[in-house]
């Protein structure tokens, strides 16, 4: 057990309101990330962070914002969510430096309608 | 930029050997390998670093040639468990932690 948890799993949402996914770590690793999963696409990323309040922007970015205002949580959120966005979303975190691997969440599942 | 991997998509019997490969237009410092059955997380296979180490894994090697810019993904005597998606992950020199996979390559092993 990677110690992350994504809530929620599942989500149905409708087309314009704002959502927002979370990502628990239990271990206070430093980098955090969140891609999203489409068929034929892989995994994109879309924000990750390397520290609190330390934020970057990833591949697909536009439509999302990221906070971390605690090491141990990562919060992902769709300001007014799109039906392009409906995604399987995942939670990683590398657990040491820049040639760890990365432990993923179980994801969440959008569909936005 | 996301990597390039090849072939989308293989079908094994049971026992026969499979090589995916990953390609990238930057300049690489490393690269992942995950798997990913259906409906679950992708999960860590191997890290290579620059210097074209070569890695082993059970019956899963890799390699990693950083003058071309690829690295390949090597199954041996494939078992039914292997099947999964495997995606490749690359780092750039002076921003490895920002990590981008390729597509993806849908691996199916049949008895």
């Amino acid at each position: 057990d990677a110690g992350i948890t994504q809530s929620p799993r599942h989500k149905v949402t409708e087309t314009g309101t704002p959502v927002t996914l979370r990502c628990h770590q239990t271990e206070n690793h430093r980098y955090m990330y969140w891609y999203r999963q489409d068929p034929g696409h892989g995994l994109r990323l879309i924000h990750y962070s390397y520290g609190v309040k330390d934020t970057d922007k990833g591949e697909v970015s536009d439509g999302y914002s990221v906070s971390r205002s605690k090491t141990e949580d990562f919060l992902l959120t769709l300001e007014s969510a799109t039906s392009s966005q409906t995604s399987v979303y995942f939670c990683a975190i590398r657990k040491g430096q820049n040639n760890s691997p990365l432990h993923f969440g179980n994801g969440t599942r959008l569909t936005v309608t | 930029q996301q990597p390039v991997q090849s072939p989308q998509a293989v079908i094994l019997r049971e026992g026969e050997d499979a090589v995916i490969n990953c390609s990238s237009s930057k300049a690489l410092y490393s690269v992942h390998w995950y798997r990913q059955k259906h409906g679950e997380a992708p999960i860590f296979l191997m890290i290579l670093l620059k210097g074209g180490e070569q890695k082993g894994h059970d019956k899963i090697s890799a390699s990693f040639n950083e003058k071309k810019q690829q690295s390949s993904l090597y199954l041996t005597a494939s078992q039914l468990s292997y099947s999964g998606t495997y995606f490749c992950g690359t780092g750039s020199q002076g921003g490895s932690e920002k990590l981008v996979f390729g597509k993806g390559t849908k691996l199916t092993v049949n008895p």
